[in-house]
């Protein structure tokens, strides 16, 4: 039992690059979410996934889109790299309102 | 709105001395109340949860709806207790998106 997994664990991008960060649970949960960790800024909501084929935002939604590709992945997209997405971002998943989170992808465009 | 406040970005501590980080929170209806914690560079992770009335690590936090707080307390502050605290909530029993504080970083001088 894994638990919550992101890949990859450093990633550093170009302007106007794009990417995908993986998230993968096996804990069989609904809910999904990918938060931002600034400093000073604690966790910001991105997207999240209430269940399978469900996606919404969050609060800063924008550069980002996001596939629920089945119940246990959950991937978030950078299509056009910017600097102000140097972050670190956490995927997490949810049961009964506890939330599990993974290991975080430091990323860094430059 | 929906929001949770932690007035404290850094709190310093000695050693031994008691520790108070202070969370505040506006909500309409009946939430639950967390603590998350994250050591460095590790993930974040459930601290405690105000229904479950545990003591993890020395710490408590209790739960105040009339001052709508939940402050978290340890009583003799160790060392290892060095990171940074979330607080944060989420509608009773339901598994929908958790909401953040901005976080405190607990600091314990020696």
């Amino acid at each position: 039992n894994a638990g919550v997994t992101q890949t990859p664990k450093f990633q550093v991008l170009k302007t106007g690059q794009s990417m995908t960060l993986q998230c993968a649970q096996d804990m069989n949960h609904n809910s999904m979410y990918w938060y931002r960790q600034d400093p000073g800024m604690g966790l910001r909501l991105i997207y999240y996934s209430a269940s399978e084929g469900t996606t919404d935002k969050g609060e800063v939604p924008n550069g980002y889109n996001v596939s629920r590709l089945n119940k246990r992945e959950f991937s978030l997209r950078l299509e056009s790299a910017a600097p102000s997405q140097t972050s670190v971002y956490f995927c997490a998943s949810i049961m009964n309102s506890e939330q599990y989170f993974g290991p975080g992808t430091r990323l860094t465009v430059t | 709105a929906q929001r949770v406040t932690q007035p404290e970005k850094l709190l310093s501590v000695f050693k031994g001395a008691p520790v108070e980080l202070k969370c505040n929170y506006s909500y309409s209806g009946s939430p639950e109340l967390f603590w998350y914690v994250q050591y460095s560079r590790q993930r974040l992770q459930l601290l405690l949860r105000h229904i479950s009335r545990e003591s993890i690590k020395g710490f408590t936090a209790d739960l105040n709806k009339g001052e709508t707080s939940f402050h978290l307390k340890k009583p003799f502050a160790q060392e290892e207790d060095s990171a940074m605290y979330y607080c944060a909530l989420s509608g009773l029993g339901r598994d929908d998106k958790i909401i953040f504080g901005k976080g405190t970083r607990l600091h314990i001088l020696p």
